[in-house]
Order: structure tokens, then sequence, then C-alpha cells
């Protein structure tokens, strides 16, 4: 057990829907970060956030925003869905290395399974 | 290009055989090297972190080396048993983290 907990695992929904995914991080760690792994696809980067605030953004559309609260947890939501979106979604958390930089160790949840048909 | 490279993609071994799994990276400066195995369908979990001044470190049957000169990483396997079947990430910092597309390894009985 990671310690980051996801939820839900599995979700089922249909194209032009809205979804929220919700990540509670380990006790402790102020960075949360959300990947999309596409079937047999290796794990792209969409955002990070450290301490409420957003530190990074990769690959996210515009149709995805998240946001993380006061107490830590983080969310990620995904508008006007489209089969494309279908995909495991990770997240992460870690403790800030020295100076700022990303070079802790991950700890990964295991993950939201959203399917759109 | 990603500045990150795995190989090879994929990998079917017999149980209890070795192998080498490599990654090449272009990321600079250059913080660590972390090596995750993922289980399909799960979140990955780390396996060895490289510093600059490592060259080798072990963990359990998996052995992982660092040439930071040449910028190449390697995760050796060794007496391959049947969990050992799952992707295998490597995950290079810098000021940021990039990831390689992962090595697929299959064990077959």
């Amino acid at each position: 057990d990671s310690g980051v907990t996801q939820t839900p695992k599995h979700l089922i929904t249909a194209t032009g829907q809205r979804v929220t995914l919700r990540c509670s991080p380990r006790s402790g760690d102020l960075s949360v970060y959300w990947y999309q792994q596409s079937l047999d696809q290796g794990l792209q980067f969409l955002i990070q956030y450290y301490n409420g605030e957003e530190r990074a953004k990769g690959n996210i559309l515009e149709r995805f925003s998240a946001q993380q609260f006061p107490d830590l947890h983080s969310e990620l939501n995904l508008s006007s869905l489209e089969l494309g979106d279908s995909a495991l979604y990770f997240c992460a958390s870690s403790v800030r290395g020295v100076g700022g930089a990303n070079t802790g160790e991950l700890f990964f949840g295991e993950g939201s399974r959203l399917t759109v048909l | 290009k990603n500045q990150v490279e795995q190989s090879p993609q994929s990998l079917i071994i017999l149980e209890g055989k070795n192998c080498t799994l490599q990654c090449n990276y272009t990321v600079s400066p250059f913080s660590n090297l972390r090596w995750y195995k993922q289980d399909t369908g799960r979140g990955p979990v780390s396996l060895t972190i490289m510093t600059f001044s490592e060259n080798t470190k072990s963990n359990g049957r998996y052995t992982a080396t660092l040439d930071a000169d040449t910028k190449q990483s390697s995760l050796h396997i060794t007496a391959s048993q049947l969990s050992d079947s799952a992707s295998y990430i490597c995950v290079v910092s810098a000021s940021d983290m990039r990831f390689g597309a992962g090595t697929r390894l299959t064990v077959k009985p």
C-alpha cells in the first residue's frame, strides 16, 4: 500500500459528460501529480500541484483541469469527454526535494480507470 | 524526441533466466535516476534510485547500474520469476522528472 488513495477505481460514462477523479496523497506529502496512461502506453504527465499551487503543466488538455485543496487532496476534472479520454489516470505524491527540485520518490495510487462509451 | 529512451520496448524470457533492460537519457543536469516496476493495471512502485556518484545498486534480484558519463543505466534481473512480468520504467530527475516509455517484460514458465 503506497498510502495514496484514488477514487473511484472504475468509472464508465458517455461522451460529452464530465467526471471528477479524486486523490488523497500520503500523509505529509505536499506534491501531487496526475498522469494519464492509455492502453499499452507510457505514463503521460498532466499536471503537478505543490501545497495548493500549480507547479508544472504537461500535456493536459484544456478540457481537463485540476486543483489541490487546503487539506492537500486533489481533484482532476475531465469535461466534454471523448472516446480517446478512456485511460487509467494515476495520482502520485512526493515530498518535494531539496531546493524545490522534483527529485523525490513518487508514490502512486492504484489509479482510476475511466471508460468513455 | 524523448529525453529518456528505454530498450527493448518489450521482452519475453523463460522463468529462471536473466535479463537486462536499458535506459539512455539526455536529461541535464542530472539529479537522480529511478527504476519503477508497474504491474498491469497497478500503480508503479520504485525499485531503486541511482545518484550521480553511484555505479551499482541492488535490491534483491534487481541490480541497477549507472554510467553518468555516457548517460546510460541498466536494470538487471537475475533468476527471473513469473511475478517479474511487468513494465519497467526509467525516470530521470533534473529540475523535473522525465519518464521513459517503459519496457514490458513477460516471464513465461
